[in-house]
């Protein structure tokens, strides 16, 4: 069984550049989660996606977008890349009746030069 | 807003001893609590699960409780291996209708035991 996987593992992209990480959810989970790492820090909830559909998003500007695909797969797009935005993107996915257990990918490292 | 802290921030042990991560939040309304371990550049395994009318889980050599009324848990470590230094996160699920199973994080205990 196939766990959460997400691509590309690193990144390096120039500020003011747009980026697109991708993510497949755990076999049978409907829900997808974003977060965003930055070194020292704990992971920082950016958005979830249900039924293709943003259900819920915290505290990160519109330059973050996300999508999810029928098959529960889903991208998140950072436009206008700045320096801040280097860290690790974590997906994790869920059931949506199930959706505080998440799963957790191994995470993209995003560098921005 | 949910806030969640970890203690301490680092910690050095040698191999053998017990050791006890300590977390704190400040809004009760969680659904669960969750440890999670990092190791460096890598993504989360998670540890322990603990529902928010339960009071503890174990597996293996690690123990979790939850006190959700005064908002704390511990992670306890026994006979600490090597192979135990990692970062270890801990993760509340929130209960609130706006922000239902969003997970919020502490920065996490950076643990480091030596032989």
């Amino acid at each position: 069984d196939a766990g959460v996987t997400q691509s590309p593992t690193h990144l390096i992209k120039t500020r003011g550049q747009q980026v697109t990480l991708r993510c497949s959810p755990k076999s049978g989970h409907d829900t997808v989660s974003w977060y965003q790492q930055a070194l020292g820090q704990g992971p920082q909830f950016i958005f979830q996606y249900y039924e293709e559909e943003e259900r819920q998003r915290g505290n990160f500007p519109d330059r973050f977008s996300g999508h999810q695909f029928p098959n529960y797969s889903s991208e998140l797009n950072v436009n206008a890349l700045l320096l801040g935005d280097s860290a690790l993107y974590l997906c994790a996915s869920s059931l949506a009746e199930a959706e505080y257990e998440q799963y957790f990918g191994p995470g993209t490292r995003l560098t921005v030069t | 807003k949910q806030e969640v802290t970890q203690i301490p921030a680092a910690l050095s042990v040698p191999e053998g001893e017990n050791l006890v991560l300590n977390c704190s939040f400040t809004d009760s309304a969680i659904y669960n609590l969750q440890w999670f371990r990092q190791d460096p550049g890598k993504g989360l395994t998670s540890l322990l699960l603990i529902q928010s009318s339960q009071r503890e889980q174990t597996s293996g050599r690690l123990n979790a409780s939850l006190d959700k009324s005064s908002g704390r848990s511990t992670l306890y470590i026994a006979a600490s291996q090597p192979g135990d230094s990692a970062t270890y996160l801990c993760a509340v699920g929130s209960d609130r209708g706006s922000t239902l199973g969003r997970l919020y994080f502490g920065r996490g205990t950076q643990l480091t035991v030596w032989p």
